[in-house]
């Protein structure tokens, strides 16, 4: 069965720091192109991150640019979401998904909540 | 890139056939993705490059368009596609998404 798993979500004041793992099993892990995707409470999606296979090449969208960091780990079929100097913006459930431009996101994790409070 | 979903909210019936249209601020080619999210639940890819069908998306489901503007149909609405609809350009990072459609039972 084709499955992604994420993890590291909580709670965290403002300025505080998360890392999100995602553990992937069913499938080519190494081959994949992988994506953070969240959703904040009552709205939309948004694409957050994404890193191809061989961590060549890596996109932010522009609202985590220079706080959030992606990487990957190949041999543990994982990949991971540093996110520092939250703000209560990065509020949102975070998606780990595979995928790419030519395929769309499949498959998709069940999400992880990050809570950014004071 | 911004994407521009009509409606907002559908009402419709079982049995009905439903359009939800897309529409892209500059061409994106045939780089648009479809995806169905229930409440609670992750999204689940339906259609990818405009109109291909994702494995084991039921065939009542079929996307259309090319450049600017694109269509996702059902063409007789089950109890179980009562759901939100977002559609995903991919032509160039950030893969932005549609504000969704909200389908609801009339």
């Amino acid at each position: 069965e084709v499955q992604l798993v994420e993890s590291g979500g909580g709670s965290v004041q403002p300025g505080g720091s998360l890392r999100l793992s995602c553990v992937a099993s069913g499938f080519i892990f190494s081959v994949s192109s992988l994506n953070w995707v969240r959703q904040a409470p009552g709205e939309g999606l948004e694409c957050v991150s994404y890193i191809s296979s061989t961590s060549s090449t890596i996109f932010y969208a522009d609202s985590v640019k220079g706080r959030f960091t992606i990487s990957r780990d190949n041999a543990k079929n994982s990949v991971y979401l540093q996110m520092n100097n939250l703000t209560v913006e990065d509020t949102a459930v975070y998606y780990c998904a595979g995928g790419d431009f030519w395929s769309g996101y499949h498959p998709w994790g069940e999400g992880t909540l990050v809570t950014v409070s004071s | 890139i911004q994407l521009t979903q009509s409606p907002s909210s559908l009402p419709a019936s079982v049995g009905d056939r439903v359009i939800i249209t897309c529409r892209a601020s500059q061409g994106i080619s045939t780089y648009l993705a479809w995806y169905q999210q229930k409440p609670g639940k992750a999204p689940k890819l339906l259609i990818y490059a405009a109109s291909t069908l994702q494995s084991g998306v039921p065939s009542r489901f079929s996307g259309s368009g090319s450049g600017t503007d694109f269509a996702l149909t059902i063409s007789s609405l089950q109890p179980e596609d009562f759901a939100a609809y977002y559609c995903q350009q991919l032509n160039g990072y950030p893969y932005t998404f549609g504000q969704g459609t909200k389908l609801e039972i009339k």
